[in-house]
């Protein structure tokens, strides 16, 4: 399958641990994206990267809240010290030129904060 | 602010009935215009887009949708339904100044057999 890859697929955590999430986008795309949506939401914005570069962060991304992408090419996602409110569906997508602006998502992470 | 609306959140029909959901966007600029389906237990997958030309674009399963530029909408259609289109259906957005997609809250369709 040469799809966006994320993993692990779910994660239930105790409030306050940190939790990391990975992302493998599709091969040679440029661009990576994470968003997190919670139920009866659309996907929300929360940041990007072109190559390695980190280009925009949403305000939603709280100081908690890092990413990276040390190669320019999979990425991961930390939550430091979660909180229940964190509880959410959080997607990657990646996409390429010229068509920057399509964007395929992967199967996501479902994170739960008990 | 740039925003995406859904104006149906909830939709019910029975096999064979039409489709129309909408979208409206509040931004002047240019603008690519996508509809996302997600089956239950699946991820996002793309059900049609437009970037530009003929306004009127047609997508996977019979789906289409058509841009009308005056009205920053980006109407949804599918002229008969069937049980397999339940699922739930995103509207988004990229906007040439913000370089992301902008999601609407979705639309759960469920067809009823």
């Amino acid at each position: 399958d040469t799809g966006v890859s994320q993993n692990p697929r779910h994660k239930i955590t105790k409030r306050g641990q940190n939790v990391t999430f990975r992302c493998d986008p599709i091969s040679e795309h440029n661009r990576l994206y994470w968003y997190r949506q919670t139920l009866g939401q659309g996907p929300e914005f929360l940041t990007y990267f072109q190559n390695e570069a980190q280009l925009e962060k949403s305000r939603l991304l709280s100081d908690r809240f890092s990413a990276e992408r040390p190669k320019g090419s999979f990425s991961t996602l930390e939550i430091q010290r979660t909180e229940q409110g964190d509880s959410a569906m959080y997607l990657c997508a990646s996409s390429d030129q010229p068509f920057e602006s399509e964007a395929f998502f992967g199967q996501g992470t479902r994170l739960t904060v008990v | 602010a740039q925003s995406v609306s859904q104006h149906n959140h909830h939709v019910i029909l029975s096999e064979a009935a039409s489709l129309e959901l909408g979208c409206n966007y509040s931004y002047g600029g240019t603008v690519n215009l996508f509809w996302y389906v997600q089956y239950p237990g699946q991820h996002l997958q793309l059900l049609l887009k437009y970037f530009s030309g003929d306004p009127l674009v047609k997508g996977i399963k019979g789906f289409e949708a058509e841009f009308i530029k005056s009205k920053f909408s980006f109407n949804l259609r599918k002229p008969s339904v069937q049980w397999s289109d339940t699922a739930e259906y995103f509207c988004a957005v990229w906007m040439d100044s913000s370089y992301k997609l902008i999601f609407g809250s979705g639309t759960r369709l469920l067809v009823r057999p």
